[in-house]
């Protein structure tokens, strides 16, 4: 059984800091997706890092894939109060499948305080 | 464009009633799949389709839960002698098909048990 673990499960904090969340597995997935999810919505896809070692930057987010693609990190900078949801990461499996499973992290719930 | 839909929104029934959870997909999406969000965790796998058949139903946690999708669109997940752990939201999403494609989901059904 493939396993994300996220970190940290809570974060609170004020406009303006800077976060990262983090996502760690012992196993190998061909690529990663972060999803943010608001209350009552489903989640939404935000980026897919599919090499090791790969740095995507989507505006004030910055998403990294591990060398060994088995973990990966979410940077926020200059957080503001619209950054405020649940974040998903979910790994593809590298293999089993012909569609690409997705197992998905616990999810790190965001409060971004004015 | 439409979204994914699902219907009801909300479902609160007693402890060992029947529910059925619809689940309407993109138009011209192939790929279905089914998730269950636990309150505070991430989604967790229940089901995938690829047309009408159930490509992977691996993640259905016992024989009380089956889904259908007879003309390859819009799906139902049946839950027979509901318990009390089965409360939760139940997400669906859709893709195009194929490794790793973007899926789309919809806004979940929340289901409580009594």
């Amino acid at each position: 059984t493939q396993l994300l673990e996220q970190s940290p499960q809570f974060l609170s904090i004020q406009e303006g800091e800077n976060l990262t969340v983090y996502c760690n597995s012992s196993s190998v997935f061909s690529s990663l997706q972060w999803y943010r999810q608001e209350p009552g919505e489903g989640p939404v896809l935000l980026v897919t890092v599919v090499t090791g070692g790969e740095v995507k930057k989507l505006k004030r987010l910055t998403f990294q894939f591990g060398d060994a693609r088995k973990d990966s990190s979410l940077h926020i900078t200059a957080a503001q109060p619209g950054d405020t949801g649940l974040y998903l990461c979910a790994g593809i499996n590298a293999g089993g499948t012909s569609y690409g499973k997705l197992t998905f992290g616990q999810g790190t719930i965001l409060t971004v305080h004015p | 464009g439409a979204g994914v839909s699902q219907t009801p929104s909300n479902k609160v029934t007693e402890k060992g009633k029947y529910v059925e959870l619809r689940c309407d997909p993109i138009s011209g999406h192939t790929a279905l799949y089914w998730y269950r969000q636990s309150l505070g965790q991430g989604p967790e796998f229940l089901i995938y389709f690829q047309g009408t058949g159930a490509a992977d139903d691996s993640g259905l946690p016992n024989d009380r839960f089956f889904a259908v999708r007879p003309e390859g669109s819009v799906s139902t997940l049946k839950i027979q002698r509901t318990e009390r752990g089965d409360s939760a939201v139940y997400l669906c999403a859709s893709t195009e098909g194929g490794f790793g494609r973007e899926q789309f989901f919809g806004p979940g059904t929340r289901l409580t048990v009594l």
